[in-house]
Order: structure tokens, then C-alpha cells, then sequence
């Protein structure tokens, strides 16, 4: 069965500190989508990135990274010099691969952070 | 581009209640996904319309339908409502081009409260 964890519910960090958030995901498929979405308070989730279970190269986007290790099954995103605007729940996520063609993405429990001035 | 839309943004009703929901998808996305969110057991996924076809299920009881209309657009309607139904419900479409890979674009979601 697939399952996204995210063992740190809650962070707070102070201004312009860096921050990592973890996810470790469970899945028999051998190729498989993760993502990462961002809700603000406002409630609507917004796409951050999509990474593929063949593609193991970390990226880099501005203040954000992140870090797919497959043999580890983590996924973990980075934020350095965190911004008051960075606040926000943070959901990792899993996608079955091309053995369906709908969509049904698994999301985990999410990581609220905050950033404080 | 107009995102995805959803109505009403609140409500509140009480047990026994029914309650229908509305997403309008971006233009051009035929997958419509509605997804539960609570405090205590987070993102649960409900289902998927496209086509209008029901394609896959979430464990949800009887009580929690769909559909989706030929231009996409999507209701889901609670029967009998519960005190545990008192969620976020957040509508998210898709151009489904790519099988497993979807981006979803959500709405900002309708925050149902049951009394």
C-alpha cells in the first residue's frame, strides 16, 4: 500500500534560518511520482514540484531544494533563509505511475511551518 | 487563465442535512478530484471524475457522491450529513495528459461546518 510520512507536524523557525522537511514514502511500484504542495493560510494548495522515481538529481530553485533518495524512500525539501511568507502547511505526496490513468495522488499528514520575524 | 472554482466557500448546516458542492476546472482539464481535509486525519481523497465517469473511489461511506457535468464541471453532494463531516472539501482538476504525473491545480476549497 502506498503511505507519505511526515514525522515533524509542527516547526518554527526564526527568520532567515534554514529549514528541511522530511518525507519518507512507501510504495511498491517501481515508478512513481512525488510531489510537493504548499497551503498557505488562504487554503489552497499550490504545486511546488514534481519529481519521478527514475530521477534522483537533487534540484536546486531559488531558496528552495530538495533531496530524492531512493534508496532511503526520503524525499525532503529544504528552505534556505526562510521568509515570513514561507508560513505555510507543507504536503508531501505520492502518485501511482502509468499502470493507471487516473488521478489519484496520496498525500501525507503535512508540516506546518512558521517563520517568525 | 481562471483557476479552479469552487462554491460556496462556506456553509454550515446541521445533522441530517444534505449539502452539494460545485467545482468549475480550469478550462481544457476534463479530470475533476475532490479531496476531505480535517485536523485529524488530513487529505483524504473522495474521488475522480473524467468524462464524466467516476474512475476511482476513496474509502468513503455511501453517503459522499459525484459527478461531473459534460463541460467538466463537478458537484459532490454529502446525504444525511454528520458531525464528522465538518471539513475543508478542496476540488482539484487536471489536464491528465500524463498518467501518474498529473500537476493538480486546486481550489481554495468549501469549509463545511455540520451543527
Amino acid at each position: 500500500a502506498q503511505k507519505v510520512t511526515q514525522a515533524q507536524t509542527e516547526i518554527s523557525v526564526v527568520e532567515k534560518e534554514d529549514v528541511t522537511l522530511d518525507c519518507v514514502y512507501e510504495t511498491r511500484d517501481t515508478t512513481y511520482y512525488l510531489f510537493w504542495y504548499k497551503q498557505p493560510p488562504s487554503g489552497e494548495l499550490v504545486f511546488l514540484i514534481r519529481r519521478n522515481s527514475f530521477d534522483e538529481q537533487n534540484e536546486i530553485s531559488g531558496r528552495y531544494s530538495w533531496n530524492f533518495q531512493k534508496s532511503t524512500s526520503s524525499f525532503n525539501f529544504t528552505i534556505t533563509a526562510s521568509q515570513v511568507v514561507d508560513s505555510a502547511v507543507y504536503f508531501c505526496a505520492l502518485s501511482e505511475s502509468e499502470k493507471t490513468s487516473y488521478d489519484k495522488v496520496i498525500f501525507g499528514p503535512g508540516t506546518s511551518l512558521s517563520v517568525i520575524p | 487563465k481562471a483557476g479552479v472554482t469552487q462554491t460556496p466557500r462556506y456553509l454550515i448546516k446541521t445533522r441530517g442535512q444534505q449539502v452539494t458542492l460545485s467545482c468549475s476546472p480550469i478550462s481544457g482539464h476534463r479530470s475533476v478530484s475532490w479531496y476531505q481535509q480535517t485536523p485529524g486525519q488530513g487529505l483524504q481523497f473522495l474521488f475522480e471524475y473524467f468524462s464524466e465517469t467516476q474512475r476511482n473511489k476513496g474509502n468513503f461511506p455511501g453517503r459522499f457522491s459525484g459527478r461531473q457535468f459534460s463541460n467538466s464541471r463537478s458537484e459532490m453532494n454529502v446525504s444525511t450529513l454528520e458531525l464528522g463531516d465538518s471539513a475543508l472539501y478542496l476540488c482539484a482538476s487536471s489536464s491528465n495528459l500524463y498518467s501518474g504525473a498529473n500537476v493538480l491545480t486546486f481550489g481554495a476549497g468549501s469549509r463545511l461546518t455540520v451543527l
